[in-house]
């Protein structure tokens, strides 16, 4: 079946510091992956997606590749700030299975000054 | 577009309760999810619609919760009666069938149940 599985948290860092957040997945198909932001007191928002193999996905400083050789889809970035602290959730989309998403649990990230 | 508009955005209720849950989903979307977050278990799909018609319910925990979508612009999710256990946030989000690889979240609607 399908599957998602992420880092637990949560994750505290300084400002500036560099971000990783580990997701792996199971998928009987051929998977898009997504990661999802959930800023407090909102719903979620697609932050980034890939939707073939090798392929990288981009936004806002966030970079995550689709590495099918590992079933992965880490979360990178570079240099975080305040205002990224929120829930991150790695999704998966499989069109053998409609328009399903499976979420992981999601990985609170808190950046302090 | 406002997104999708979710309503109440807070809900508290005693046990037994009947509690109703209302969405409405972007223009022209054709799919409309249910979600439930909890601490203990992350983000549940509870059911979701194409073209107004209930395609997979399997996430529904129980014949206490029940969801319609009478057209493609309203869904309601119901849970008669409530019990404590029901306290989450419910999530709605739509999706347009030329970009299903992208769902719009509503802000979600935070339940008590006492």
């Amino acid at each position: 079946g399908n599957s998602v599985t992420q880092m637990e948290g949560p994750v505290t860092l300084s400002e500036e510091a560099f971000l990783t957040i580990n997701c792996t997945y199971t998928a009987t198909g051929y998977p898009s992956l997504f990661w999802y932001v959930q800023y407090p007191g909102e719903g979620l928002q697609l932050l980034l997606k890939a939707t073939k193999a090798d392929d990288k996905g981009s936004n806002k400083g966030f970079e995550a590749t689709y590495r099918k050789e590992t079933t992965s889809f880490h979360l990178e970035k570079g240099s975080v700030q305040v205002s990224d602290s929120a829930v991150y959730f790695c999704a998966l989309s499989d069109r053998y299975t409609g328009n399903q998403f499976y979420f992981g649990t999601g990985t609170s990230l808190t950046v302090i000054p | 577009d406002a997104g999708v508009i979710q309503s109440p955005r807070h809900e508290v209720t005693e046990m037994g309760q009947e509690v109703t849950l209302r969405c409405k989903p972007i223009s022209g979307h054709d799919y409309l999810f249910w979600y439930r977050q909890t601490m203990m278990r992350g983000l549940e799909l509870l059911i979701y619609f194409n073209n107004n018609v209930p395609i997979d319910d399997s996430g529904m925990p129980e014949d206490r919760f029940s969801a319609k979508m009478p057209n493609a612009s309203f869904s309601t999710l119901k849970i008669q009666p409530s019990e404590p256990r029901d306290s989450a946030v419910y999530f709605c989000a739509s999706s347009l069938v030329g970009d299903p690889d992208t769902q719009y979240f509503g802000p979600g609607t935070r339940l008590t149940v006492l």
